[in-house]
């Protein structure tokens, strides 16, 4: 079992529509939370990163937060738009021995249709 | 300021065969990653260097990869030799520090199939 799970695995919004995006982690000990944006066939562009202390951070439309308690967050995007369609990935990473390694969930892909 | 990045951008080899993939992080970079997605799987850590060393290789999945970093600039990551399984996106990645809430770069990814 993956130790990052999101939800939904895919959705489909019209544009100008709000939606949200959740996260699941079991990853321990937690060091930060991670959301980055990928479109397609390209790399992972970072979006958000919030440490234990930080329960909201919004980066312009994107608004990431964190429950560190539940072990939840979740991503809204606001007044959706065409070029939010992406797959939306959810990174928990872990300090361990010195290293901060890195658990990736699968991925949120949002279409966003006019 | 350039990017991460990666060349190829795509390759296909035939089983057996060897492939090079070269990462160049950013500039000043002492941390690089290698990463890796098969289809319908989540991105898996492979290895981090910190500068020419290598800081963590617990994700390496065989002896048929290697990585090295000569001179703590650019990485190449070896595939030798290719298996079918091997097939995926290899992503590179950098960062400035390993502080809490720094960023991780991404470059675009290597494009492997093996057929």
């Amino acid at each position: 079992k993956n130790q990052v799970e999101q939800s939904p695995q895919s959705l489909i919004i019209l544009e100008g529509k709000n939606c949200t995006l959740q996260c699941n982690y079991t990853v321990s000990p937690f060091s930060n939370l991670r959301w980055y944006k990928q479109d397609t066939g390209r790399g992972p562009v970072s979006l958000t990163i919030m440490t234990f202390s930080e329960n909201t951070k919004s980066n312009g439309r994107y608004t990431a937060t964190l429950d560190a308690d539940t072990k939840q967050s979740s991503l809204h995007i606001t007044a959706s738009q065409l070029s939010d369609s992406a797959s939306y990935i959810c990174v928990v990473s872990a300090s361990r021995d010195g290293n901060n390694r890195l658990a990736f969930g699968k991925g949120n892909q949002v279409v966003v249709i006019p | 300021e350039a990017g991460v990045t990666q060349f190829p951008s795509h390759s296909v080899i035939e089983k057996g065969q060897t492939v090079t993939l070269r990462c160049d992080p950013i500039s000043g970079h002492d941390n690089l990653y290698w990463y890796r997605r098969v289809m319908g799987k989540e991105i898996k850590f492979l290895l981090h260097f910190v500068k020419e060393s290598k800081q963590d290789e617990s994700g390496m999945p065989n002896n048929r990869f290697l990585a090295e970093r000569t001179g703590g600039t650019y990485s190449t990551l070896k595939v030798q030799p290719a298996e079918l399984e091997d097939s995926g996106v290899y992503f590179c990645a950098s960062s400035l520090d390993r502080e809490r809430g720094n960023t991780i770069y991404f470059g675009e990814g290597s494009w492997l199939t093996v057929v």
